[in-house]
């Protein structure tokens, strides 16, 4: 089954226009990193962020997590025409202590221009 | 550096024929998976192998499939006569992982994927 689910499943915004993906996951980690994928073939790690972060920037990406609520967020500022791709979330599993993720649908982006 | 790389990136085949996957994990990467992204499914984990450990194969969905990973480098996940819903892009990546001299495991979770092999089985 699917730890993490993102929110909203679909988002189109204007170029310039600030994006927000939401994350939501089941069980205790590690950590929690967000990923990029175009045109449904390999994905690109955007940012990785611990258990005991709560907050972390690259770029004009930020991350955040509470793991009280069990969530993330990943804000794009200032968004391009080249940010249009699907983001997903990955965790881990800091019961089972495995290195597999696991992953949610996804949130398709839409830069219009 | 060479990224991960796949091959090949694209496959069809019949119903019922084996096919192979080939994955070239990032160089001095002891960590590897296999996951598998059907449309309407999203992202599946399948294998781990860890350095000389015993994979993780609880990702699987069937017997059909299985993978090997030689020489601590290259991987080839097999799936054996192939169902149409084995139909997917089957995508692999690698992360290093080291073990410090005081036996503290120190590792780097973040996996880097390859572009994967888009598989249709006809």
């Amino acid at each position: 089954s699917q730890q993490g689910e993102e929110d909203p499943q679909a988002l189109s915004i204007q170029e310039g226009e600030n994006a927000t993906m939401n994350c939501s996951y089941k069980t205790s980690i590690n950590n929690l990193q967000w990923y990029r994928q175009n045109s449904g073939r390999g994905l690109v790690h955007l940012i990785l962020i611990r258990s005991n972060e709560r907050e972390k920037h690259s770029g004009r990406l930020r991350v955040t997590l509470d793991t009280s609520k069990k969530s993330s967020s990943l804000l794009i500022t200032a968004s391009r025409a080249a940010d249009t791709a699907s983001y997903f979330c990955a965790t881990d599993d800091a019961v089972q202590g495995a290195q597999k993720l696991v992953f949610g649908q996804g949130t398709r982006l839409t830069i219009n221009p | 550096g060479a990224g991960v790389s796949q091959s090949p990136s694209n496959k069809v085949t019949e119903k019922g024929k084996d096919v192979e996957l080939r994955c070239d994990p990032i160089s001095g990467h002891t960590a590897l998976y296999w996951y598998r992204q059907s449309l309407g499914q999203g992202l599946e984990f399948l294998i781990y192998f860890q350095g000389n450990s015993a994979p993780d194969k609880s990702g699987l969905p069937s017997d059909r499939f299985s993978a090997e990973r030689t020489g601590g480098s290259v991987s080839t996940l097999t799936i054996q006569r192939t169902q149409q819903e084995d139909s997917a892009v089957y995508l692999c990546a690698s992360s290093y992982r080291t073990l410090r001299t005081s036996g503290v495991p120190t590792y780097q979770e973040t996996q880097y994927f390859g572009p994967g092999t888009r598989l249709l089985v006809l």
